[in-house]
């Protein structure tokens, strides 16, 4: 079965700088996709980047990157230049492509940026 | 805006009652998910629709039931409540894309007393 892990249920990080998200995954498919979300306190889910298992480059979206590392099983969120409005909880979810796709979700961790 | 519209927001009801959430979906997607958010739980996969059709079914309570109607939208309803029901409840819904991400509702917070 499929697993998402997030050991990191709390993180700040000054306005203006870098800060990377950790998550690391199991699973024995051979074909998936890493998404991340952001919630901010409103409650609403936010996707914001997905790299495809097959997929040769980290992806990357404005100020989100993902740091795909397939034989670690790794894919952290890179958030470059932090904005006070970043601070929200950030969840990472695996699917598969094909078939019957059910996102799996992990614990997320939350992000304050402080000015 | 996600385009997945949800109702209600908020709902606050009593042990042993019976609620129905709403959800309809992105224009043009057939696929609806269902997740319970709670702080306890995380985010837990319950029931998943495709075009009418249950595909997936995850964590969900016989107590639990949702159907997806011919124009798409989709009900959850959720019967002889209890305290550890109440939770956010998010609705999904996806293109099926090959990237495959699901776009959310805002959700509906239930709280039961």
């Amino acid at each position: 079965a499929q697993k998402i892990t997030q050991t990191q249920p709390g993180m700040f990080v000054q306005e203006k700088e870098a800060v990377t998200l950790d998550c690391t995954y199991d699973t024995s498919d051979p074909s998936y996709g890493l998404f991340w979300y952001k919630q901010p306190s409103s409650g609403e889910m936010i996707f914001l980047i997905y790299q495809g298992s097959y997929d040769q480059q980290n992806a990357t979206e404005g100020r989100y990157s993902l740091n795909f590392q397939k034989a670690r099983k790794s894919a952290n969120l890179v958030i470059s230049a932090s904005q006070l409005g970043d601070s929200a909880m950030y969840f990472c979810a695996m699917g598969f492509s094909g078939g019957s796709y059910i996102p799996t979700f992990g614990r997320g961790t939350s992000l304050i940026v402080h000015p | 805006d996600s385009g997945v519209t949800q109702t209600p927001k908020h709902l606050i009801t009593a042990t042993g009652q019976r609620v129905t959430l709403r959800c309809s979906p992105r224009s043009g997607d057939l696929s609806v998910y269902w997740y319970q958010q709670s702080l306890d739980q995380g985010l837990q996969f319950l029931i998943q629709y495709y075009n009418g059709e249950e595909r997936a079914k995850g964590n969900i309570l016989e107590r639990f039931s949702a159907q997806q109607f011919p124009d798409l939208h989709s009900e959850l309803n959720l019967s002889s409540l209890e305290l550890g029901d109440s939770a956010l409840y998010f609705c999904a819904s996806s293109a099926g894309t090959p990237t495959g991400e699901l776009f959310f509702g805002e959700g509906s917070r239930l709280t039961v007393l």
